[in-house]
C-alpha cells in the first residue's frame, strides 16, 4: 500500500510564526499536492510539484510557499502564520493511474 | 479555469434507501473522474472511479455513471447503511495533470 505521512496531526502556532508542514511518500512518484480543507469550501489546492525543485501555484497560494528538495518529501511553509490560515491541511500523492492517496492531515490552529 | 460543481451539499436518507450525488465539470477534455469518501476525522479515500471511455461502473453497492455529452457524473449508493455516513467528494482530472475537486456532500444515513 502507498504511504503518505504527514508529520503532525495537530499543531498550534502563534500569529507571525513561520510554520513548516511536512509530507513524505514511500513511493517514487513525481506528483505531490498540498490542499487545505475548510467547511463548505471543499478541498482547495495551494501548491503542487511535479518533481524535485519544481513547484506550481494552485488556486490559493497567497501566504504559502513550498519546498521539494528530495523526491519523497514535499513541505508546505507558512512564512508568517495568520489566523485565517487555521485549517486542515492535506497532502496528496498522485499514483500511476491519476488516483490520489492522501495523508492523514494536519489540523493547524493559529492563535 | 477548470470547475467542478457538486450537489447537494448535504443529503439525509433513511437507512436502506438509495443516495445520489451529482457533479458537473467544465472541461470536455477531462478523462478521469474519481469519488472520495471522507469519514469524520479521517483522510479522503478513493472509493470508485471512472474513465471517459466508460459510461458506468459498479462496485457492490456503489456505482458511478458518466454522461460525457452533458458533462456530468453521478455517484449512486444503494441499500444505504450507517457506515455510509461521510463526506463525499467528486473530482475531475483535467489535461494539466491535477484533479479539481467538488465542494463535497455530507451524507447522513438515518437509522
Amino acid at each position: 500500500d502507498v504511504k503518505v505521512t504527514q508529520s503532525s496531526r495537530y499543531l498550534v502556532k502563534r500569529t507571525g510564526e513561520k510554520v513548516f508542514l511536512e509530507c513524505v511518500q514511500d513511493m517514487d512518484h513525481e506528483n505531490m499536492f498540498w490542499y487545505r480543507q475548510d467547511p463548505g469550501l471543499g478541498l482547495r489546492l495551494i501548491y503542487f510539484s511535479y518533481d524535485v525543485k519544481m513547484k506550481e501555484k494552485g488556486d490559493i497560494p497567497e501566504g504559502y510557499s513550498v519546498s521539494r528538495e528530495k523526491k519523497e518529501r514535499f513541505s508546505l511553509i507558512l512564512e508568517s502564520a495568520s489566523t485565517n490560515q487555521t485549517s486542515m491541511y492535506l497532502c496528496a500523492l498522485e499514483g500511476a493511474n491519476y488516483g490520489y492517496t492522501f495523508g492523514s492531515g494536519t489540523r493547524l490552529t493559529v492563535v | 479555469g477548470e470547475n467542478v460543481e457538486q450537489h447537494p451539499s448535504t443529503l439525509s436518507v433513511q437507512e436502506g434507501d438509495s443516495a445520489v450525488i451529482k457533479c458537473t465539470y467544465s472541461d470536455s477534455a477531462s478523462n478521469y473522474f474519481p469519488w472520495y469518501k471522507q469519514e469524520l476525522g479521517k483522510r479522503p479515500q478513493l472509493i470508485i472511479d471512472i474513465r471517459s471511455n466508460v459510461g458506468e461502473k459498479k462496485d457492490q453497492r456503489i456505482a458511478v455513471t458518466l454522461n460525457k455529452t452533458a458533462k456530468h457524473f453521478s455517484l449512486h449508493i444503494t441499500e444505504t447503511q450507517p457506515e455510509d455516513s461521510a463526506v463525499y467528494f467528486c473530482a475531475a482530472h483535467f489535461g494539466n495533470e491535477k484533479l479539481t475537486f467538488g465542494t463535497g456532500t455530507r451524507l447522513t444515513i438515518i437509522p
